[in-house]
């Protein structure tokens, strides 16, 4: 299916473990964004990716890994799962225009929950 | 310091009033979201905006880039429009775009 899905939706783990949230996107665009939603914080970026191999941190990066071997994938990686990482996760991803600069364009995933316990 | 500002941050409407949510933010921009989260659900564009207006169906967005300012406008507001509406900004100096924290909005039939 065409778009950008992410998975687990879903995810129940405990403190200390590893958890790798993935993301997919089918329109090989350039950009892709990994955010979290929490109460009173709207969506703060974690990292992002301009292109295959070239990430960069966002506002809030402790505590997680990205990488970006392909264009099409974004996995998210949280090494040693704490509470505070209880959150909606949301992948996104946007086009590279004339330049590479950013065209706006705006495209989320479903969001994954996932609950550190 | 929140480069993008909603208000405001919860609205009750009665089925059919005509509603209003703003936006404003600080940062040079070269487009603006509205974006739509429905409870529990995934967050889909309504609206990408550089300048002026844009209409879909009962929904409106303009946006004054001298004063920084956008707002969205729903006509005939209906149940189903029940959700939370963000507002988000691309940054015309980078890749990244800034968020604001959304605006919840419950129309009661």
């Amino acid at each position: 299916d065409a778009g950008i899905t992410q998975s687990p939706r879903y995810k129940i783990t405990e403190t200390g473990r590893q958890v790798t949230l993935m993301c997919h996107q089918t329109w090989s665009h350039s950009y892709m964004f990994w955010y979290r939603q929490d109460l009173g914080h709207g969506l703060r970026l974690i990292y992002y990716s301009a292109a295959a191999d070239i990430t960069d941190k966002g506002e809030v990066p402790d505590g997680y890994v990205v990488s970006r071997s392909k264009t099409e994938n974004f996995p998210l990686t949280l090494e040693s799962a704490t509470r505070s990482q209880t959150s909606v996760y949301f992948c996104a991803s946007s086009e590279a225009g004339i330049g590479g600069a950013n065209t706006g364009e705006l495209f989320f995933g479903e969001g994954s929950r996932l609950t550190v316990l | 310091k929140n480069e993008v500002e909603q208000s405001p941050q919860n609205l009750t409407a009665q089925e059919g009033e005509f509603i209003t949510i703003n936006c404003s933010y600080s940062v040079g921009i070269s487009a603006l979201h509205w974006l739509q989260q429905h409870p529990g659900g995934g967050i889909v564009s309504l609206f990408m905006l550089s300048s002026g207006k844009k209409k879909h169906g009962r929904l409106i967005a303009t946006i004054n880039i001298q004063e920084k300012h956008s707002s969205l406008h729903i006509t005939a507001s209906h149940p189903r429009d029940s959700a939370v509406y963000i507002c988000a900004v691309l940054s015309n100096t980078g890749n990244q775009f800034y968020f604001g924290t959304g605006t919840s909005l419950t129309v009661i039939p």
